[in-house]
């Protein structure tokens, strides 16, 4: 069984919509929680960081974790074309080394 | 000017052909990785290292070897290649947040698209 499961989509959804991307993990020792955008051809890039569980807001950008379900989520509202990416969630340890999802390909159409 | 550099971008070999794709980056982080990602596979760890004298393997390192010269530079040889080390390949740098441990966030460079015929 993986360690972490992200909902594979790919997700298309109209300007203007919310959106919610979701994953699930397995190992209890994952402390950290990050979500990466990737942009076609690019490299991913860091868009929230959290450590507890709850909410983190950020513009438009909520990051929820809930610790005890093992399950954390993005949230993006009045989503934009410019949002149009594939999103990776990430865990880390007190190791140091993240375990990436497969990450969930967003399509916001104008 | 980016913070991390790929070289080459793009690049196309053959079957058994030794292949080096070099990484540098300039934001003065001691934690660097290389990673390949597939479609429908995420990112996949091959290689990281936390010093100029400490390299780990991570989840697929079979088929790779790697060199880091300097903490600025790490590099990812393929020493036979194979088609099915055909993807896209990225290296990143990390820093540990305040200090600890645990709460590395990556910094990734372009990628380099290799093909592998």
């Amino acid at each position: 069984q993986k360690e972490v499961e992200q909902d594979p989509g790919p997700l298309s959804v109209p300007e203007g919509a919310i959106v919610s991307l979701n994953c699930t993990y397995s190992n209890s020792a994952f402390q950290y929680f990050m979500w990466y955008r990737q942009y076609s051809r690019k490299g991913p890039e860091l868009l929230m960081y959290t450590y507890s569980s709850g909410n983190k807001e950020d513009g438009r950008f909520t990051a929820q974790v809930d610790k005890s379900s093992k399950y954390i989520s993005l949230f993006i509202r009045d989503s934009q074309p410019s949002d149009s990416a594939t999103y990776l969630c990430a865990f880390n340890t007190n190791a140091g080394k993240s375990t990436f999802g497969d990450g969930t390909t967003l399509t916001v159409k104008p | 000017d980016a913070d991390v550099t790929q070289t080459p971008r793009n690049r196309i070999t053959k079957t058994g052909k030794r292949i080096m794709l070099e990484c540098s980056q300039t934001k003065g982080h001691d934690r660097m990785y290389w990673y390949r990602q597939d479609p429908g596979l995420g990112l996949r760890l091959i290689y990281y290292s936390f010093d100029v004298k400490d390299i780990n393997k991570g989840e697929i390192s079979d088929g790779y070897s790697v060199s880091r010269q300097a903490q600025a530079k790490f590099s990812l040889s393929l020493e036979s290649a194979i088609p099915n080390q055909t993807a896209l390949y990225f290296c990143a740098t990390s820093e540990s947040r305040q200090g600890l441990i645990g709460t590395d966030t990556q910094y990734f460079g372009p990628g380099t698209r290799l093909t592998v015929l």
